[in-house]
């Protein structure tokens, strides 16, 4: 039973343009959402995440919106750059309180210039 | 750079070899952990550790042990390689804010 879902294999954007990146989850628990970014031949890298008491966390040209009552959480990229091709992982903590991550199956996007 | 690193970095075995993967980290996190990468499953935890000598099974334990007899090393075993174990190995630590968990560069093993 997968408790966060990534239903997109893929996606390709323009350079310029947004990427949305969307994630799902089933567990009404999870009360903190992690994004990691993975290049191919490196260790996924930490990128944003969010605390459930908020319903937005920004940074730069990233922002994470969360989606409570539909147990849904996205990943927006303005502008997208071709270095931000890479495969995207959402995750969320087990339980709550210094527990293993349970991770999305990932998302990988291109972006084209 | 959280300063993990894991050795080897590439290693071919043949199965039913005994294989163990190395996870270094220098800055004395309490918690470790290692996931498989594998193409159409994201990130599985295998086994974690939340302190020397205390460890606990993952999503995907069968076939791996593990032992964290000091603070920086925590190591993992395939006692008798199988073909199925051929996969990119990642381990993690930690640190900061919350939950959030840093990743070594991986490992990535071959089992013929």
């Amino acid at each position: 039973d997968q408790q966060v879902k990534q239903n997109s294999p893929s996606l390709s954007v323009q350079e310029g343009r947004i990427s949305i990146l969307n994630c799902d989850y089933t567990n009404s628990m999870f009360d903190y959402f992690l994004w990691y970014k993975k290049y191919p031949a490196e260790g996924p890298t930490f990128l944003i995440s969010i605390s459930s008491i908020k319903d937005k966390n920004e940074d730069g040209r990233f922002t994470v919106f969360l989606n409570k009552s539909a147990k849904h959480l996205s990943l927006h990229i303005v502008p997208s750059q071709p270095g931000d091709s890479a495969v995207y992982f959402c995750a969320a903590p087990m339980n709550s309180g210094n527990t293993p991550l349970v991770f999305g199956k990932g998302t990988r996007l291109s972006v084209i210039a | 750079d959280a300063g993990i690193t894991q050795s080897p970095r590439h290693k071919v075995t043949e199965t039913g070899t005994p294989v163990t993967l190395r996870c270094h980290q220098t800055e004395n996190h309490r918690y470790m952990y290692w996931y498989r990468q594998d193409p159409g499953h994201g990130l599985r935890l295998i086994h974690y550790s939340y302190g020397v000598k205390d460890t606990d099974k993952g999503e995907v334990s069968d076939g791996y042990s593990v032992s964290r007899s000091k603070t920086e090393d925590f190591l993992l075993t395939l006692e008798s390689a199988t073909s199925s174990q051929t996969s990119v190995y990642f381990c993690a630590i930690k640190a900061g804010a919350q939950e959030t968990q840093y990743f070594g560069p991986g490992t990535r093993l071959l089992v013929l």
